[in-house]
C-alpha cells in the first residue's frame, strides 16, 4: 500500500522568505503525487501534481515541487511567502491514474509571520 | 467554487442518532469520494462510487453506508453515532474515466458534531 509522510505539522516562515514543506512517499509502483491546499473553512483544492515526465512541476500561486525518486520525496516550495499563503497543505499519493483514490498525509499548517 | 455541493454545512446531533449527508458532484463527473477529516486521524478515505457502483472502500465503519443515485448525487449515512464520529466530512468528485487529470474537486464539507 502507498503512503505519504509530511514532516512538520506546523511550519512558520516570515513574509518574503522561502517556503519549504516536506513530503516523503512510499509506494511499490510508480506513484502519482499531489499537493492540495485547504484555506480556513474551505475544501481542498489542487496546487500541483506529478504524473509522468518532467520532475519539476509548477502549480498555482507560485508553488512548485520536485519529484525525486532516489529520495522518495516530493517537497513543496515557494521562493517568497505571502500572507495569503497561510493555510494547511496536504501531500497525497495515488497509484491508479484514472481512479483518484488518494492517500493523504497528515497535513502541514503554514503560518506566515508579518 | 469547485462545483461540488454538500449539505448540510453544519449538523449537531446526539449520540445514537442517524444522519444523512448529501453531495452533488461537479457537472459531468462520474466518481464521488467521501473523506473524513478529524484532528486525530487526519484526512481518511471512506468510500468511492463510480456511476452508481461502489468502486473502492477505505476505512469506513460498518455503521456508515453510502450510495450514489442515478442522477449521480451521493449520500453518506451515519448511524448509531458516537462522540468520536464528530468530524468534517468531505465529498469530492472527479471525471473518473480513463481520461483523467488525477484531480479531485472537493466540496466545502459537512461539519458533524455529536453531543
Amino acid at each position: 500500500a502507498q503512503s505519504v509522510t509530511q514532516l512538520g505539522s506546523h511550519v512558520s516562515v516570515s513574509e518574503g522568505a522561502l517556503v519549504l514543506l516536506r513530503c516523503n512517499y512510499s509506494s511499490s509502483v510508480p506513484p502519482y503525487l499531489f499537493w492540495y491546499v485547504q484555506y480556513p473553512n474551505q475544501g481542498l483544492q489542487l496546487l500541483l501534481k506529478y504524473t509522468t515526465g518532467a520532475t519539476l512541476v509548477k502549480g498555482i500561486n507560485g508553488f512548485e515541487a520536485e519529484f525525486k525518486k532516489s529520495e522518495t520525496s516530493f517537497h513543496l516550495t515557494k521562493p517568497s511567502a505571502h500572507m495569503s499563503d497561510a493555510a494547511e497543505y496536504f501531500c497525497a499519493v495515488s497509484v491508479n491514474f484514472g481512479n483518484e483514490k488518494l492517500t493523504f498525509g497528515t497535513g502541514t499548517r503554514l503560518t506566515i509571520i508579518p | 467554487d469547485s462545483g461540488v455541493t454538500q449539505t448540510p454545512k453544519h449538523l449537531i446531533t446526539a449520540t445514537g442518532q442517524r444522519v444523512t449527508l448529501r453531495c452533488s458532484p461537479r457537472s459531468g463527473d462520474l466518481s464521488v469520494y467521501w473523506y473524513q477529516q478529524s484532528l486525530d486521524q487526519g484526512l481518511q478515505f471512506l468510500i468511492q462510487y463510480y456511476n452508481g457502483e461502489e468502486r473502492a472502500k477505505g476505512n469506513i465503519l460498518e455503521r456508515f453506508s453510502a450510495q450514489q443515485f442515478p442522477d449521480l448525487h451521493s449520500e453518506l449515512n451515519l448511524s448509531s453515532l458516537e462522540l468520536g464520529d464528530s468530524a468534517l466530512y468531505f465529498c469530492a468528485s472527479s471525471v473518473g474515466t480513463g481520461v483523467s487529470t488525477g484531480e479531485l474537486f472537493f466540496g466545502e464539507g459537512s461539519r458533524l458534531t455529536v453531543l
